[in-house]
């Protein structure tokens, strides 16, 4: 069966570095999707691509933030500056985008700034 | 914004008790999704639902998804420790742009 993946499964890094966390969506599905869950608490939205471009996104989204499909299969979430605040579990998502609305998650990758 | 909420936040269950968690939104939508969040996993879909009054049931599980499209409902009959993890709705106000999750009900099932 087909499967969303992410890299790395942990990340570490220092407050004010850039990290980018990649993600590879089913190869068919049209509408990617980043998430954030801090430990213990809900999937918070952060952002919806589609067509190559921002389809939406969240409050939580603001400058720090960047997405990227640089090519046909990667999907990538940049973060220009990491705050301690920015540890949490982030998940990938996609959906065929025609008819059903099932999510499809990476098995997330969890970043820890330090 | 959009807010949806679950209760209870957590529930501790006897294994063979029935369980329900109850979710609801501040808008109207016009879908809503339920998934399962094992401890240290991932969210996996369960089920959608689009339609007014719509019940769906999948063995022990019973979804519903209200008459005004602001609540929903997950019901588990006769809960096994299979059961155990973070049970969350996501509603979508149309399209496939966003979905919002609820604040989930975390579910622990004592043999």
């Amino acid at each position: 069966e087909p499967e969303v993946t992410q890299t790395p499964s942990h990340q570490v890094t220092q407050m004010g570095q850039e990290v980018i966390l990649r993600c590879v969506p089913i190869s068919n599905h049209l509408y990617f999707y980043w998430y954030r869950q801090i430990l213990g608490q809900k999937v918070e939205f952060l952002v919806s691509f589609y067509n190559n471009e921002i389809s939406e996104k969240s409050e939580i989204f603001d400058d720090q933030f960047s997405v990227e499909r640089p090519d046909g299969s990667n999907f990538t979430l940049k973060i220009r500056s990491t705050k301690l605040e920015d540890s949490a579990m982030y998940f990938c998502a996609s959906t065929t985008g025609t008819g059903s609305y099932e999510q499809y998650f990476g098995p997330g990758t969890r970043l820890t700034v330090t | 914004g959009q807010q949806v909420m679950q209760i209870p936040q957590y529930q501790h269950v006897q294994e063979g008790e029935d369980f329900t968690t109850y979710c609801n939104s501040s808008t109207t939508l016009s879908n809503i999704q339920w998934y399962k969040q094992r401890p240290g996993g991932h969210p996996v879909f369960l089920i959608q639902l689009v339609k007014s009054g719509e019940v769906k049931k999948q063995k022990r599980l019973t979804f519903q998804f209200g008459e005004a499209k602001k609540n929903s409902s997950l019901h588990i009959t006769a809960t096994q420790t299979t059961d155990v993890g973070t049970y969350f709705c996501a509603g979508g106000t149309g399209g496939y742009q966003k979905v919002t999750f609820g604040t989930g009900t975390k579910l622990q099932v004592i043999p």
